[in-house]
């Protein structure tokens, strides 16, 4: 079935450092791979999101990447502030008349 | 607009009892969600619906649950009866786009004791 694989579950960095966070999926239908970000006892969040006739979206300091070929899409952080402290789903939507389905999280420690 | 309204935020109860869950979705969003959160499973969607029309309730556990959707603005999400491993908080979205930009809820903690 479809499936979205999230990786690292867990990542800690300086902050100031950049973070990247991956995921890759199941389905090469696939044409929507959004990102969700939830603070802690927040709900998530959507912060970015990318189509699939799109290589690369930026929005400030953050940014996507999307391989079709492999694929794989992944999520960078550029200067990492403490408030970028969460968890972070990626997500993709399948062909068909089916909803999004989502990785497992990684929660993003940003350390003062 | 307010965006989702979940209620309760903090239910409460003891095994057997049975649990009603409360969602309003954004205006005019023709698809609604309503997932469950625990620290093992991450985000599972339970059941979605679009145009007030339940289209895939495969994620619902067992018969205890069941969801309802009467109207465009509301939507229930029912355990009977309620057993300790239901303990999660439950997420409600919507959005205008089946499966696009979902727009969360605050969500409903709930404890079952």
């Amino acid at each position: 079935g479809e499936n979205v694989e999230q990786h690292p579950s867990t990542l800690s960095v300086q902050e100031g450092d950049s973070a990247v966070i991956k995921c890759t999926y199941s389905d090469s239908a696939s044409n929507y791979f959004p990102w969700y970000k939830q603070e802690l006892g927040k709900r998530p969040q959507l912060i970015i999101d990318i189509r699939s006739n799109v290589g690369e979206k930026k929005d400030q300091r953050i940014a996507v990447t999307l391989n079709k070929t492999a694929k794989h899409f992944s999520l960078h952080i550029t200067e990492t502030q403490p408030e970028d402290s969460a968890v972070y789903f990626c997500a993709a939507l399948f062909s068909g008349n089916t909803p999004l389905v989502f990785g497992k999280g990684t929660r993003l420690s940003v350390i003062a | 607009d307010a965006g989702v309204i979940q209620s309760p935020r903090h239910e409460v109860t003891e095994m057997g009892q049975e649990v009603t869950l409360r969602c309003k979705p954004i205006s005019g969003h023709n698809s609604l969600f309503w997932y469950r959160q625990t620290m093992m499973r991450g985000l599972e969607l339970l059941i979605y619906f679009n145009n007030n029309v339940p289209i895939d309730d495969s994620g619902m556990p067992e018969d205890r649950f069941s969801a309802k959707m009467p109207n465009a603005s509301f939507s229930t999400l029912k355990i009977q009866p309620s057993e300790p491993r239901d303990s999660a908080v439950y997420f409600c979205a919507s959005s205008l786009i089946s499966g696009e930009k979902l727009f969360f809820g605050s969500g409903t903690q709930l404890s079952v004791l």
